[in-house]
């Protein structure tokens, strides 16, 4: 089945320590988000990558880069974890289009210790 | 004002009632919506999308009003299986930013 896959599902990292969280997609859809999600809240979107054209929401903090380095992967990397960055990161993928669904990845739970 | 506001509940009803859940949005140039089901520690799920002529699926409908600037989603029937957080998703169009609301959280009472 055609699926976005996000690894790991579980992260633990130790404040400052620089970790990268993965997400790779089968529907070969052109464009990937990234979004935090802390609880009880909406999901926040970071960033997303409309085929190789990188689009930074404004209030994405620069501890947060992120590559994608062909159509199937795209990485979210947090440079120095701070305990405020402990939160689901879940990734999703769409097709360009005038009226299209976001499908999401499982997510990966960052613990930031 | 958010972008999109929802009554983040809980709306706590019994099996069998039917219940029904608005979410507002204020920019105009809005395009498509969505409304997303999402269980507790999982990744949001596509529930339906919402046309502007309503549409239904099963026990659930959903409706846009673009005058009012606002969607809403109606579960007939509710099961227990309902019981999740249910959030109004609206785009400006294509792949443009999305903006999620904080969700409305409904649990099914046996």
């Amino acid at each position: 089945d055609a699926m976005v896959i996000q690894n790991p599902r579980y992260q633990v990292t130790q404040f400052g320590k620089p970790v990268t969280l993965s997400c790779s997609q089968t529907l070969n859809h052109n464009v990937m988000y990234w979004y935090q999600q802390k609880s009880s809240q909406a999901p926040k979107l970071l960033f997303h990558y409309y085929d190789k054209d990188f689009n930074n929401e404004a209030d994405t903090p620069d501890n947060f880069q992120s590559r994608r380095p062909n159509t199937s992967f795209c990485f979210l990397d947090i440079r120095s974890p701070g305990l405020g960055d402990a939160a689901m990161y879940l990734c999703a993928t769409s097709s360009s289009g005038s009226y299209n669904e976001q499908f999401f990845g499982p997510g990966t739970r960052l613990t930031v210790l | 004002r958010k972008e999109v506001e929802q009554d983040p509940g809980p709306f706590n009803v019994p099996e069998g009632a039917t219940v029904a859940f608005n979410c507002t949005y204020s920019n105009s140039a809005s395009q498509s919506f969505f409304w997303y089901r999402q269980d507790c520690r999982k990744e949001p799920k596509l529930l339906m999308s919402v046309y502007s002529s309503g549409n239904e699926d099963g026990r659930f409908t959903a409706q846009l009003n673009r005058a009012s600037q606002y969607i809403s989603l109606l579960i007939r029937d509710s099961k227990l299986s309902d019981s999740a957080t249910y959030l109004c998703v609206v785009s400006r169009g294509g792949y443009q930013k999305v903006t999620f609301g904080t969700g409305t959280k409904l649990q099914v009472i046996p």
